[in-house]
């Protein structure tokens, strides 16, 4: 099983819509978690940080779920510019270093 | 403005001839390190650096070297590139360590022919 799993989509989204999708994780000492965007061929952002007991930024909501080993993001009244790919990372477990997921592509229709 | 800034931003190159990337970041960071993102695999780690001096193996780290000499720099060698080398490079920085929001640079695209 892959340390991070996301699925690639595409997500097809209308704009105006909510989107929600899903990263699952493999260890379960995985102490830190994170939600990236990255825009094509450019540098991964910090989108937020996912605490326990989630969390909400505007239009964007996080979620974990340690019982499941997953993490959630979900876009509401999606915008044009929400196009990109969403990057779960996450941290622990014992080697000290961050596991990347591929990736969410979210492409929003007019 | 605080950043991490790569260099070159596009190198297209032969087999064999070294080359180094540099990254340099203005933020006092302890935490350095170099990613590759390849379609299809996603963003594997190379090499990382806990502070000056102190450097580790990433998941991907044949073929590559780097430096840790002062704080602010982390370069990566390609000591004798190879067309399997090719792939798109990023560099990042956090206060202390991996567990925190990580700032990349804006990315080097490798070409080794």
């Amino acid at each position: 099983r892959k340390e991070v799993e996301q699925d690639p989509g595409p997500f097809n989204v209308p704009e105006g819509a909510t989107v929600a999708f899903n990263c699952t994780y493999s260890n379960s000492a995985s102490q830190s978690f994170f939600w990236y965007r990255q825009d094509c061929r450019k540098e991964p952002k910090l989108l937020m940080s996912v605490y326990s007991s989630g969390n909400e930024d505007g239009r964007f909501t996080a979620q974990l779920n340690r019982a499941s080993q997953y993490i959630s993001l979900l876009i509401r009244d999606s915008k044009l510019s929400d196009s990109a790919t969403y990057l779960c990372v996450v941290y622990g477990g014992g080697n000290n270093r961050l596991a990347f997921g591929k990736g969410n592509q979210v492409v929003v229709i007019p | 403005e605080a950043q991490v800034t790569q260099n070159p931003r596009y190198l297209i190159t032969v087999t064999g001839k070294k080359l180094t990337v540099t990254c340099s970041q203005n933020m006092n960071h302890e935490y350095m390190s170099w990613y590759r993102q390849d379609p299809g695999l996603g963003l594997r780690q190379i090499y990382y650096s806990m502070n000056v001096e102190v450097t580790d193996k990433g998941d991907v780290p044949e073929g590559y070297k780097v430096s840790r000499k002062e704080k602010r720099n982390f370069p990566l060698i390609l000591e004798s590139p190879s067309p399997n080398q090719t792939s798109l490079y990023f560099c990042a920085s956090s206060k202390q360590g991996s567990n925190q929001p990580q700032h990349f640079g804006d990315g080097t695209r490798l070409s080794i022919l």
